[in-house]
């Protein structure tokens, strides 16, 4: 599949203070999405973005489109404990079902 | 709301031994797959089925069988389990390409394989 490159590889911050993640590649993409995984659990779905340039919310989370589909970030606002996890970023090139995924962003978060 | 679900969770195997991970989804799902999760990999995809019947190879296929008999079941088997298999394997599935597919996965809890 296409490599995307994420980072960081890992975060290790203060509750409270904002996280930023990002993902590129060197292909263009049509769909970017955003999945956290918590601690013996599957990753869940968080962002999904379809066009570029797109910037959607998800309460505390902003994640946008690169105008040239060839990236994505996330960003999250005053983190809290629970954002503790794996963030993946996770892409796909066309109409199917094939998604290629980042290597993940491991975020710690102290009170 | 069952979901993915997964069995084993937990599961430690010789080498040379085989098994078979199993996965079940009660959405009404089309696609499903497997992937493996290791340590600073990422999520990598094993094999996928886009219906009953329908099966491929996905970018880690080697050393590993799967079947879609059913909308609901996708197995995996391992035959003859190596170390190099030690992972977490996570099941995930979603709707055609045809019907409301957005590209969002739905995954199971995982199951944690190791092999002595």
């Amino acid at each position: 599949g296409q490599q995307l490159n994420q980072s960081p590889q890992s975060m290790f911050i203060q509750e409270g203070e904002d996280v930023s993640m990002n993902c590129t590649s060197s292909s263009i993409f049509n769909t970017w999405l955003w999945y956290k995984q918590d601690p013996g659990e599957g990753p869940v779905l968080l962002i999904a973005l379809y066009k570029a340039g797109e910037l959607t919310s998800n309460g505390r989370l902003t994640a946008q489109f690169g105008i040239t589909r060839k990236d994505s970030f996330l960003n999250i606002s005053a983190s809290i404990p629970s954002d503790v996890g794996i963030y993946f970023c996770a892409g796909r090139i066309n109409s199917g079902y094939a998604l290629n995924f980042g290597k993940g962003t491991s975020l710690l978060v102290t009170p | 709301n069952a979901g993915v679900t997964q069995t084993p969770k937990f599961q430690v195997l010789k080498t040379g031994q085989s098994m078979t991970l199993q996965c079940a989804q009660d959405m009404n799902h089309e696609y499903m797959s497997w992937y493996r999760q290791d340590p600073g990999m990422g999520l990598r995809l094993i094999h996928y089925s886009v219906g009953a019947g329908i099966t491929d190879q996905g970018e880690v296929p080697n050393g590993y069988n799967v079947s879609r008999s059913t909308t609901e079941d996708f197995p995996l088997r391992l035959l003859s389990a190596a170390p190099s298999q030690t992972s977490v394997y996570f099941c995930a599935s979603s709707f055609s390409v045809a019907r409301r597919n957005t590209g969002e996965l739905f995954f199971g809890e995982g199951s944690r394989l190791t092999v002595l």
